[in-house]
């Protein structure tokens, strides 16, 4: 099992809709958890964080935090052409003070 | 703006060669990082330094060393590259200081092929 799960995607969503990706992680010690976007060709850009259980919304983006279940999630409201790009998720695990990174989703929003 | 510069962009190398990659930054982080990435894969760790005089092995640092030449300064080499070491490579910062020590800066990368 990996300690960092996404699917890879492609998420195909239309403009305008909501985009859900989901990350499951491996250690139920893990302490903090972001998701980057990055473009083809780009580096990854940091765009959230959660630290807590429960929901942060930052514009059109929403983090969703279940540690019980060990799963974090994002939401894209309001889905654009520009939000096509994938989306690693990574993980602070308890021990190490590393970053562990999960394999991106990839979201393609169509016109 | 504060950056994180990598050199070079692109390279591309033989087997057995010596390389060296080489990362500086502006923002006066403290941390740094060293990534790669391969197609379907997530970003892994190849070597981290979260001080000067700190160095810290990843989970793939076989066949990489680094050096911290100051704390803006953080190159990684392959001393003899072999093909399985065709990735884009990203260097990485974080400040520790302000409480965000896991929040990453990302350079451009570094796409090396190995021959």
């Amino acid at each position: 099992q990996k300690e960092v799960e996404q699917n890879s995607g492609p998420l195909s969503v239309p403009e305008g809709a909501i985009a859900s990706l989901n990350c499951t992680y491996s250690d139920r010690g893990s302490q903090s958890f972001f998701w980057y976007r990055q473009y083809s060709g780009k580096s990854p850009e940091l765009i959230m964080f959660i630290y807590s259980n429960g929901d942060k919304e930052d514009g059109r983006f929403t983090a969703q935090l279940n540690k019980a279940s060990q799963y974090v999630s994002l939401l894209i409201r309001d889905s654009q052409p520009s939000d096509s790009a994938t989306y690693p998720c990574a993980v602070l695990k308890a021990a190490g003070n590393k970053l562990t990174f999960g394999g991106g989703t990839r979201v393609l929003v169509k016109p | 703006d504060a950056d994180v510069t990598q050199t070079p962009r692109n390279r591309i190398t033989k087997t057995g060669k010596r390389i060296m990659l080489e990362c500086s930054q502006t923002k006066g982080h403290d941390r740094m990082y060293w990534y790669r990435q391969d197609p379907g894969l997530g970003l892994r760790l190849i070597y981290y330094s979260f001080d000067v005089k700190d160095i810290n092995k990843g989970e793939i640092s076989d066949g990489y060393s680094v050096s911290r030449q100051a704390q803006a300064k953080f190159s990684l080499s392959l001393e003899s590259a072999i093909p399985n070491q065709t990735a884009l490579y990203f260097c990485a910062t974080s400040d520790s200081r302000r409480g965000s020590g896991e929040k990453l800066f990302f350079g451009s990368g570094t796409q090396l092929s190995v021959l």
